[in-house]
């Protein structure tokens, strides 16, 4: 089976602390996805990575940034917290035809 | 116009109906098709996937695609309270890479 953990269940950060959020897969997948989920406004993509290295932005980058040093590992950095980046982040990979397998996501509170 | 448009629901059915669950998309060149289903507090789990015209059946799960009408659909047959969930569209423009982009969800209750 496939798995892909994140590194918190949840977080607590305060306001311009810079964060950082990981994920790690073990199935060698080349694709790697960051999302926020919020009530209302469904998932939305911050950015995905297809190779290490490689990042691609996707529908809200802004405050964020992401690292892919290794194929497994796809971090994503809030430079500094911002109340309005408190939200459900939840990472996912995938191999060919796009089949996404998700995180159990990081519930993330920023005071 | 969203690029991938589901009822907003919620829907409700009785147990051991038929919950039909419907997803337009814009992009008339995408080719493959997704559906996750999401528990309340939980991520989002994949459960079907469809890349050609017509159906696709696992179980009590049924796929539709219609790409000349741009419109893809779940069916679920014999709805059981523990179908109770968000389910949703993901539309992906290529076959092998890429990303998908998701429609906000339907969100199902299973009346027992």
């Amino acid at each position: 089976d496939v798995k892909v953990t994140q590194s918190s269940r949840y977080l607590v950060k305060r306001t311009g602390e810079k964060v950082f959020l990981e994920c790690v897969q073990d199935m060698d997948h080349e694709n790697m996805f960051w999302y926020r989920q919020d009530p209302g406004l469904g998932l939305r993509l911050i950015y995905f990575s297809y190779d290490v290295k490689m990042k691609e932005k996707g529908d809200i980058p802004e405050g964020y940034s992401v690292s892919r040093e290794k194929k497994e590992r796809f971090s994503l950095i809030l430079e500094s917290a911002s109340t309005n980046q408190t939200s459900m982040y939840l990472c996912a990979s995938s191999f060919g035809q796009g089949r996404e397998f998700f995180g159990p996501g990081t519930r993330l509170t920023v005071l | 116009q969203k690029e991938v448009e589901q009822n907003s629901g919620p829907l409700s059915v009785p147990e051991g109906a038929i919950a039909s669950l419907n997803c337009t998309y814009s992009d008339r060149g995408s080719q493959s098709f997704f559906w996750y289903r999401q528990y309340s507090g939980k991520s989002p789990e994949l459960i079907m996937f469809i890349y050609s015209n017509g159906d696709k059946e696992d179980g009590r799960f049924t796929a539709q695609l219609n790409k000349a009408s741009q419109y893809v659909s779940l069916l679920i047959r014999d709805s059981q309270p523990s179908d109770s969930a968000t389910y949703l569209c993901a539309v992906n423009r290529y076959f092998n890479a890429g990303k998908s982009t998701f429609g906000d969800g339907t969100t199902l209750t299973v009346k027992p």
